[in-house]
């Protein structure tokens, strides 16, 4: 009964080669989160989208972009890899604080290696 | 916009002990506050989380006390286990309608037994 879908689990890229990384849910939250999390740190928040409004964060590079084309799929476009883009992408749901529970539910992640 | 700040780093108990990891922020406006324990190569999984509106929460061995005056909060684990060996990361949420949060810099756990 998967709830937050990420795939794939690894993905190996080379440098500068554009790269989509997929989330799907079945739990119908209207937020979808991207994070980007490196070794030994905590998740970054990249941006997220409150049901198709998308809200970026200050400092998310250009390189990277989002869609999401229905309730439930989100999309992580990195234009142009870099040896600094690898890290583990997490997607994460959530309902609408209006719903009374924002807990974050996660996907197991996208491992990137960068070559 | 938010900041949170996490201590300590790393905390290594001994089986039987408790453990505690404290979290400070500093928008007053946060009025959410989970808590994740993320193992080795997996997802962060909440544990706990507590609102504005409580002071303290407990659920079996895990407990997190909240003190909004002074804007910072608690996690207990009491009688810790080996499998309680994890990072765990607080975070702290605004009152919009996203729920955003935005996470401390974790603490690595390390239980011996």
């Amino acid at each position: 009964d998967a709830m937050v879908i990420q795939n794939p689990r690894y993905q190996v890229t080379q440098f500068g080669k554009p790269v989509t990384l997929s989330c799907s849910q079945t739990l119908n939250h209207n937020v979808m989160y991207w994070y980007q999390q490196k070794s030994s740190q905590a998740p970054k928040l990249l941006f997220h989208y409150y049901d198709k409004d998308f809200n970026n964060e200050a400092d998310t590079p250009d390189n990277f972009q989002s869609r999401r084309p229905n309730t439930s799929f989100c999309f992580l476009d990195i234009r142009s890899p870099g040896l600094g883009d690898a890290a583990m992408y997490l997607c994460a749901t959530s309902r609408s604080i209006t719903s009374g529970s924002t807990e974050q539910f996660f996907g197991p992640g996208t491992r990137l290696t960068v070559l | 916009g938010e900041n949170v700040e996490q201590h300590p780093s790393t905390l290594s108990v001994q089986e039987g002990d408790s453990a505690v990891i404290k979290c400070t922020y500093s928008d007053s406006a946060s009025n959410y506050f989970p808590w994740y324990k993320q193992e080795l190569g997996k997802r962060p999984q909440l544990i706990i989380d507590i609102r504005s509106n409580v002071g303290e929460k407990k659920d079996q061995r895990i407990a997190v006390t909240l003190n909004k005056t002074a804007k910072h909060f608690s996690l207990h684990i009491t009688e810790t286990q080996p499998e309680d060996s994890a990072v765990y990361f607080c975070a702290a949420s605004p009152n919009t309608n996203a729920g955003k949060s935005t996470f401390g810099d974790g603490t690595t756990l390390t239980v011996k037994p």
